[in-house]
């Protein structure tokens, strides 16, 4: 198994530019998460969903979108790109089965926006 | 509405010394905890949770932490660190099963540094 897989790992923004990060996995889980990350403010929780075509906010929605399509993938949407979007985003996933509350993580990806 | 506070965003410690990292949590009703780390570069791994049951919980890597309810407290120790454990903590709460309580929040971590 893979586990939760994102790309890019990197990328620069334009201002005003708009991008797609991609974040799969290959577990089965329900529940999918996109958090964000910030130095010394720990992960703030930006969309989630908790099955195949329901999603909703987070802590910090504003200027982003997500859609959920297939059980597998979660791609989070940027429109126009903001420099305080420059952040490293993590996207995860866990189980709803009892006992199963861990929520596994990607690498991340780290957005500039300049 | 549940929330994390961790004490001490940098701690420093000896190879070999203890290691107490400190979390507290805010919850209205009984709490799912977390301990996560993160190597640079990388994602968040598990380390530990309490959902229920025996307080006491042991995690990979030799650390545990205990919950106190009483105290609303979930400290997170190892008896003797190594310089593999430079990284920084997360500690984080869910209100546990069921619908959006599998939302976790986060405190603001704590960054690890071992001396040798």
């Amino acid at each position: 198994n893979a586990g939760v897989t994102q790309t890019p790992k990197f990328r620069i923004l334009k201002i005003g530019q708009s991008m797609t990060l991609q974040c799969t996995q290959d577990m089965n889980h329900n529940y999918m998460y996109w958090y964000r990350q910030d130095p010394g403010m720990g992960l703030k929780l930006i969309y989630y969903s908790v099955g195949a075509g329901i999603t909703d906010k987070g802590e910090v929605p504003n200027g982003y979108n997500v859609s959920r399509s297939t059980t597998e993938d979660f791609p989070l949407r940027l429109e126009l790109a903001a420099p305080s979007q420059t952040s490293v985003y993590f996207c995860a996933s866990s189980s709803t089965d009892r006992g199963q509350e861990t929520q596994y993580f990607g690498p991340g990806t780290r957005l500039l926006v300049l | 509405a549940q929330s994390v506070t961790q004490l001490g965003s940098h701690v420093s410690v000896s190879e070999g010394a203890l290691v107490l990292l400190r979390c507290n949590y805010s919850s209205s009703v009984p709490p799912y905890l977390f301990w996560y780390v993160q190597y640079p570069n990388q994602g968040l791994q598990l380390l530990l949770k309490y959902t229920t049951g025996a307080t006491l919980v042991k995690g990979i890597n030799g650390f545990e932490a205990e919950f106190k309810k009483s105290e609303t407290s979930f400290h997170l120790t190892k008896p003797s660190a190594h310089m593999s454990d430079a990284a920084e903590y997360f500690c984080a709460v869910t209100l546990g099963s069921g619908g959006s309580n599998y939302k976790l929040t986060f405190g603001k971590g704590t960054l690890l540094t071992v001396n040798p």
